[in-house]
């Protein structure tokens, strides 16, 4: 089975524009969920998709958002960008939607803000 | 809040065990710990997981104390590709990870 995708994987832009990143679950997963990875705050959880919701969310502003497509891949959106958006962004999937089912995680899209 | 508490680095040499160490005191009896790794700038890894009885695959080890108080990650045989920093997790009741700053182990030739 293939692994998690992500696109793309490295990404440049200025403050103030939007960004979407893209994430492919492995085959039959269909819970997705998002990570953001800086330096100073590690590894912090965004939000979880499961069937085309929400089902669950961290601590993030409204310029953080989501969604998941009936195919169960995923997208994120970060609008208004600000210099500290820069960070890895993982996403990760599991399966079939069980909260203890672990997540596989993607490579990443390294996003730099300047 | 990370529910598991590891120490912050640890050395191995190349070819022996290494023993990776986590407490998670608060952990309930029908919680899991998992164990992950990453490799600098890659996304993490799974590598094992286990409710209260040992568990073993082709990456490791995971030995639960029977109080399920602490548990420790076996790699029996250290290369140096097992260089990366190593995150003990007990996922909340949604299954979302909270990563703490984890281990960062270094295996030495």
């Amino acid at each position: 089975k293939a692994g998690v995708t992500q696109t793309p994987r490295y990404l440049i832009k200025t403050r103030g524009q939007q960004v979407t990143l893209s994430c492919s679950p492995i085959s039959g997963h269909r819970s997705v969920s998002w990570y953001q990875q800086t330096p100073g705050q590690g590894l912090q959880f965004l939000f979880e998709y499961f069937s085309e919701t929400q089902r669950n969310k961290g601590n993030f502003p409204g310029r953080f958002s989501g969604r998941q497509f009936s195919n169960s891949r995923s997208e994120m959106n970060v609008s208004t960008l600000e210099l500290g958006d820069s960070a890895l962004y993982l996403c990760a999937s599991s399966s079939p939607g069980r909260s203890q089912e672990t997540q596989y995680f993607g490579p990443g899209t390294r996003l730099l803000v300047l | 809040d990370a529910k598991t508490t590891q120490p912050p680095s640890m050395d191995c040499a190349e070819g022996r065990a290494a023993n990776l160490p986590c407490n998670h005191s608060t952990i309930s009896g029908n919680e899991y710990v998992y164990w992950y790794r990453q490799i600098h700038s890659q996304g993490p890894q799974y590598i094992i997981h286990g409710l209260k009885n040992n568990e073993t695959n082709e990456m490791a080890s995971l030995i639960i104390t029977e109080d399920r108080k602490s548990s420790t990650l076996i790699l029996p045989h250290a290369t140096l590709r097992d260089t990366a920093v190593y995150y003990c997790i007990v996922p909340s009741n949604t299954g979302k990870l909270i990563f703490g700053q984890g281990t960062t182990l270094q295996v030495k030739p």
